[in-house]
């Protein structure tokens, strides 16, 4: 059983649009959620959340977290080419410090 | 600091050969994980040392496949003898007590 969905599997939009992306966990005790944008090589950090309903923002994008309904989602706004890639989502379990990582998000911005 | 540093950067390899993949955390993290990522599957965890220790190999495929942390500073994964489904990009990556995965840049292995 997946314990991180994400979706869309994948998401093809032109420069300037507003994207959405989401994900879903299911974790016996939750400390945090983590998104990773992923180019051509390793995976590089973009936020980490823990505490629902704060807006994490850098830029362009932005994340919320749902305790309640256990989700959280990634917004982009006004997008460019340079934001295609996989967004990946990853939950942490308190006494774990393992990170489980759902199958991502394929995002292509289209000029 | 250098990042995590992973070697080699890709790998070609007949099947039935040993592949050694090699990995060098962030100095002072103490979390190692060993990650193996398919068009397929995603991103999957193998194994994950805390301080040097193995805490969790369920994601370890089979007996095929093994991990070591001899110290601090240096792991490596071993597939022997490797199959061509052992085909991926392999991420080694290392965080500190609480905070971000710092991932390396992965070493691609391709088996024929």
């Amino acid at each position: 059983e997946d314990k991180v969905v994400q979706s869309p599997l994948s998401l093809v939009v032109h420069e300037g649009d507003t994207v959405t992306l989401n994900c879903s966990y299911e974790v016996t005790n939750f400390r945090s959620l983590l998104w990773y944008k992923q180019e051509k090589k390793a995976p590089t950090f973009l936020f980490m959340l823990t505490s629902s309903g704060i807006e994490k923002k850098s830029g362009r994008l932005s994340s919320i977290l749902d305790k309640k309904e256990l989700f959280s989602i990634l917004n982009i706004t006004a997008t460019q080419t340079g934001d295609s890639a996989i967004y990946l989502c990853a939950v942490e379990e308190a006494g774990a410090n393992n990170l489980f990582f759902g199958t991502g998000t394929r995002l292509t911005v289209i000029p | 600091d250098a990042g995590v540093i992973q070697s080699p950067r890709h790998e070609v390899t007949e099947m039935g050969q040993e592949v050694t993949l090699r990995c060098k955390p962030i100095s002072g993290h103490n979390s190692l994980f060993w990650y193996r990522q398919t068009m397929m599957r995603g991103l999957e965890l193998l194994i994950y040392f805390n301080n040097n220790v193995p805490i969790d190999d369920s994601g370890m495929p089979e007996d095929r496949f093994s991990a070591k942390m001899p110290n601090a500073s240096f792991s490596t994964l071993k597939i022997q003898p490797s199959e061509p489904r052992d085909s991926a990009v392999y991420f080694c990556a290392s965080r500190p007590e609480r905070g971000e995965l710092f991932f390396g840049e992965g070493s691609r292995l391709t088996v024929l």
